[in-house]
């Protein structure tokens, strides 16, 4: 089946500090990842979709300039938390479509970050 | 937009049978999504309706209603592992919108 993975699969970090979180397909090639957030009991929120080779599309409400999104290849995506505070402490979960055919998208095993 | 409704949460008897309802509304409908979330873990893929009608697989069954906006899962033989939240998510527009999540916990 489908595989995603995320590195790192929990983060620590002070305040100020930038935090780089990885989306890989291991398995499939993915035009499309999506990142999604989620606080602890609440639904996961889209943050962003992001297409292979181009820039990523963010949800209304979600800083571009804050949450770095690079969709390098059609098998690795990366969300930058930049300058990160501890209300960005969050569940932070990718998932990728692949390149043709499926509707469904394949989550990868989230990050949780926390920001002290 | 979209908005998508679940009940929060349900206890249910190893061996038995539950359903979860999630009822929608959306300006586009691309199909809907069943997925199952173990606490700390993404969601993993449970099944797809995109026409209406039942679909099953295995112990797990979705139905569909485009009508009336309406899904529901249906678990049976609950097994212990079963203990996790089951969120409905709604494809439109090229994205997927969640619910909050059923919480389902399975006693002995």
């Amino acid at each position: 089946g489908a595989v995603v993975s995320q590195h790192p699969s929990r983060v620590i970090c002070k305040s100020g500090t930038s935090v780089k979180i990885e989306c890989r397909s291991l398995d499939f090639q993915a035009t499309t990842m999506f990142w999604y957030r989620q606080f602890p009991k609440q639904s996961l929120m889209l943050m962003a979709t992001s297409n292979e080779g181009s820039k990523a599309t963010y949800e209304q409400g979600v800083e571009k300039d804050k949450f770095l999104i690079n969709h390098a290849s059609l098998t690795l995506s990366t969300l930058t938390v930049t300058s990160a505070h501890p209300e960005d402490s969050s569940f932070y979960i990718c998932s990728a479509s692949p390149a043709v055919g499926q509707e469904t998208q394949y989550f990868g095993p989230g990050t949780r970050l926390l920001v002290l | 937009g979209q908005n998508i409704d679940q009940p929060t949460e349900m206890t249910a008897t190893e061996g038995a049978i539950v359903q979860i309802n999630c009822t929608y509304q959306t300006s586009g409908f691309n199909g809907l999504f069943w997925y199952q979330q173990h606490a700390g873990e993404a969601p993993t893929f449970l099944s797809y309706n995109v026409l209406d009608g039942l679909e099953e697989k295995g112990r797990f069954s979705s139905f569909l209603s485009r009508s009336k906006g309406y899904s529901y899962l249906l678990l049976k033989e609950l097994q212990m592992k079963d203990s996790a939240s089951y969120l409905c998510a709604v494809k439109g527009n090229n994205r997927l919108a969640f619910g909050k999540g059923n919480q389902v916990v399975v006693i002995p």
